[in-house]
């Protein structure tokens, strides 16, 4: 099993305007999932996309995928201070693997 | 419903001790995982559970790390002799998918361990 590649590392941007995370990954997978975590908590589940989806929408979410490429994105509009947070992708092959995250930073 | 379970919060201890987590998931999960996650990394999967079968435990740093999944409800990771290396924050997720597929991860709080 891989892991998912995130960038950027880290991404700061202002209130209101709107932040993308990439995601890249090595081999085949049946779907692949997004994931946030606030300092000092677990993760949290944010949206799942299958190997056949091409674009998934909740709320000011959008996910990408293109298995071509073998690559996610995950587009955050209208940012909020409290997204400020760490995103991870994560590629499900069997198993779930991580990848390093993107630390967001909201600034009011 | 209630979530995943994980006790204790944090612990410290001296390198070449012991340490046990334990971990209940959510009631009715078929999968259990641990991963560790270092401070600025992703989580990386230690050992993978289904029912009380051990499906993926090829991460797991067996000649100091044990895992037990009790009845296919809750779980124990131990450490013993901990290591510096060890410090980490280490994460307990389920999923009621089982199977070949993984489906949606719930995770716990995670014990924050750190290792003098």
């Amino acid at each position: 099993s891989q892991q998912g590649e995130e960038d950027p590392q880290a991404l700061s941007i202002q209130e209101g305007e709107n932040a993308t995370m990439n995601c890249s990954y090595k081999t085949s997978i049946n779907n692949l999932q997004w994931y946030r975590q606030n300092s000092g908590r677990g993760l949290v589940h944010l949206i799942l996309i299958r190997s056949n989806e091409r674009e998934k929408h909740s709320g000011r979410l959008r996910v990408t995928l293109d298995t071509s490429k073998k690559s996610s994105s995950l587009l955050i509009t209208a940012s909020r201070a409290a997204d400020t947070a760490s995103y991870f992708c994560a590629t499900e092959d069997n198993d779930m693997r991580f990848g390093a995250g993107t630390r967001l930073t909201v600034k009011p | 419903e209630a979530g995943v379970a994980q006790s204790p919060r944090y612990k410290i201890i001296e390198k070449r001790q012991s340490v046990a987590f334990w971990c209940n998931p959510i009631s009715g999960h078929a999968t259990l995982y641990w991963y560790q996650q270092i401070l600025g990394q992703g989580p990386k999967l230690l050992i993978q559970f289904q029912n009380n079968g051990v499906v993926d435990d090829s991460q797991l740093p067996k000649d100091r790390f044990s895992a037990e999944r009790l009845k296919g409800v809750d779980s124990t990771l131990k450490i013993q002799p901990a290591k510096l290396e060890d410090s980490a924050v280490y994460l307990c997720a389920s999923s009621l998918v089982s199977g070949p597929r993984v489906g949606k991860l719930f995770f716990g709080s995670g014990t924050q361990l750190s290792v003098l």
